[in-house]
């Protein structure tokens, strides 16, 4: 079965200072991987994601994720944090379409941003 | 603009009754989903639907049902036999075939047992 870990539940950065957020995986196959945020009280919004490629992506809002097959992790980096970057992010691992589009997600990171 | 829509956005209900949350998307997507948010747990899969007229439980269907009898709406109810109904519900639909399996979210909805 997937799984997804996301080890820090909570994570604290000063405005301008540079973000990691960690993300590992559990797939037996080429995992499609998928980086999530959002605001209090709405909805997921994609940041970016991973299926095929160049392992380096990009993402919205400035955001990049490295897929390390290796260390089967997909960490999410920002060089340089904005206030409004504060949310909880959420990692997620999938098959694609030929598994049905079922998502795994992991239980998130809330981002504080300190100003 | 396209997109998903769920409501109500608030909801509050007495145990031992049944709720219902409105599903309805714009995006001709052939797959629906819906998960459950709860505080440090991440989303769960409840149950989703890849084509018309059917669908399959995921992780934690039980005390939930489904209908899909129209494309862009699929509801869920939560009936009295969800022990712990309280939680963030999240709608989310994806095409079937051709593509990366991304979802799009709805805005949610948060039912609260009283």
């Amino acid at each position: 079965a997937q799984s997804v870990t996301q080890p820090d539940i909570h994570i604290t950065v000063s405005e301008g200072a540079s973000l990691e957020l960690r993300c590992n995986y559990s797939y037996g196959a080429t995992p499609y991987l998928f980086w999530y945020v959002q605001s209090p009280g709405q909805g997921l919004q994609l940041l970016l994601k991973y299926f095929s490629g160049d392992t380096l992506v990009q993402g919205i809002k400035g955001f990049e994720a490295e897929f390390k097959r290796s260390q089967s992790s997909f960490n999410l980096r920002k060089p340089s944090v904005h206030w409004s970057d504060a949310a909880e992010y959420f990692c997620a691992v999938g098959a694609g379409t030929g598994g049905g589009n079922k998502l795994t997600f992991g239980t998130g990171t809330q981002l504080k941003v300190e100003l | 603009d396209g997109g998903i829509t769920q409501s109500p956005k608030y909801l509050f209900r007495k145990e031992g009754q049944n709720v219902t949350l409105s599903c309805e998307q714009n995006l001709n997507h052939d797959a629906m989903y819906w998960y459950r948010q709860d505080p440090g747990q991440g989303l769960r899969l409840i149950y989703y639907s890849q084509i018309v007229n059917d669908f399959q439980k995921g992780d934690i269907a039980e005390g939930y049902s489904v209908s899909r009898e129209k494309k862009e709406s699929f509801p869920l109810t939560v009936t009295s036999a969800q022990k712990n109904p309280t939680a963030f519900y999240l709608c989310a639909s994806s095409i079937k075939t051709g593509g990366t399996g991304e979802l799009f979210f709805g805005e949610g909805s948060r039912l609260t047992v009283l």
